[in-house]
């Protein structure tokens, strides 16, 4: 069964860096795209980016400047880093696993970001 | 970007009921399209991936169509546990894009 775990601050201050960790079990991280995506609490959902172990990225446009995805393969985990956060970044972040047409079938149960002072 | 566009953004309906949920593409996406299920505080459930194929273990009352820029979520035959926010996905092109979501109420 695969399962996915999203952990990290959950209060972090205008202008650092935000970083999470997901965490993969029941599937390797190597043999498959893995993505972020993020909610606003009471908002829509936007994806941003994606990530395969070879090192192959995509990150979304409007966050590009400001994102990395990276992936540790001995620890079965995927990081996100967003730096230069403001509020505008407070959200639930979510990891999902990614298959080849591009929908996301395995969710972590997401990690709340706040982003004050 | 391409956009996604979901009607109507809120619909009221009875257990039994037979409900449908549009979403519209900005530019042609083939089948690249997706459906998800999201309750209140979960993770989005996918339901249906390649605008029709129904995921493994996702009841057969849900059901989807559509190729190019206009796709349905057909629900047969509502039941409680379908109340819920649906939102669209497309995979055609990244960025991915979500459409801004339907939500489900009971009447």
């Amino acid at each position: 069964q695969v399962q996915l775990h999203e952990s990290g601050p959950g209060l972090v201050q205008p202008s650092e860096t935000l970083s999470l960790t997901c965490t993969v079990s029941g599937a390797s991280i190597s043999s498959y795209y893995w993505s972020w995506i993020r909610q606003p609490p009471g908002k829509g959902l936007e994806w941003i980016g994606y990530l395969h172990y070879s090192g192959i990225t995509h990150y979304n446009p409007s966050l590009k400047s400001r994102v990395t995805i990276s992936v540790d393969t001995s620890k079965n985990q995927l990081s996100l880093k967003l730096s230069s956060v403001t509020a505008a970044d407070t959200a639930v972040y979510y990891c999902a696993r990614t298959l080849d047409m591009g929908h996301f079938d395995y969710w972590g149960q997401g990690a709340l970001v706040t982003v004050s002072s | 970007d391409i956009q996604m566009t979901q009607s109507p953004s809120s619909l009221s309906a009875s257990v039994g009921d037979r409900v449908t949920i549009t979403c519209r593409a900005s530019q042609s996406i083939s089948n690249y399209l997706t459906w998800y299920q999201q309750k209140l505080g979960r993770a989005p459930k996918l339901l249906i991936y390649v605008a029709s194929s129904l995921q493994s273990g996702v009841p057969s009352r849900f059901s989807g169509s559509g190729s190019g820029t206009d796709f349905t979520l057909t629900i047969s035959s509502l039941q409680p546990e379908d109340f819920a926010t649906y939102y669209c996905q497309q995979s055609y092109s990244p960025p991915y894009t979500f459409g801004q979501g339907t939500k489900l109420e009971i009447k």
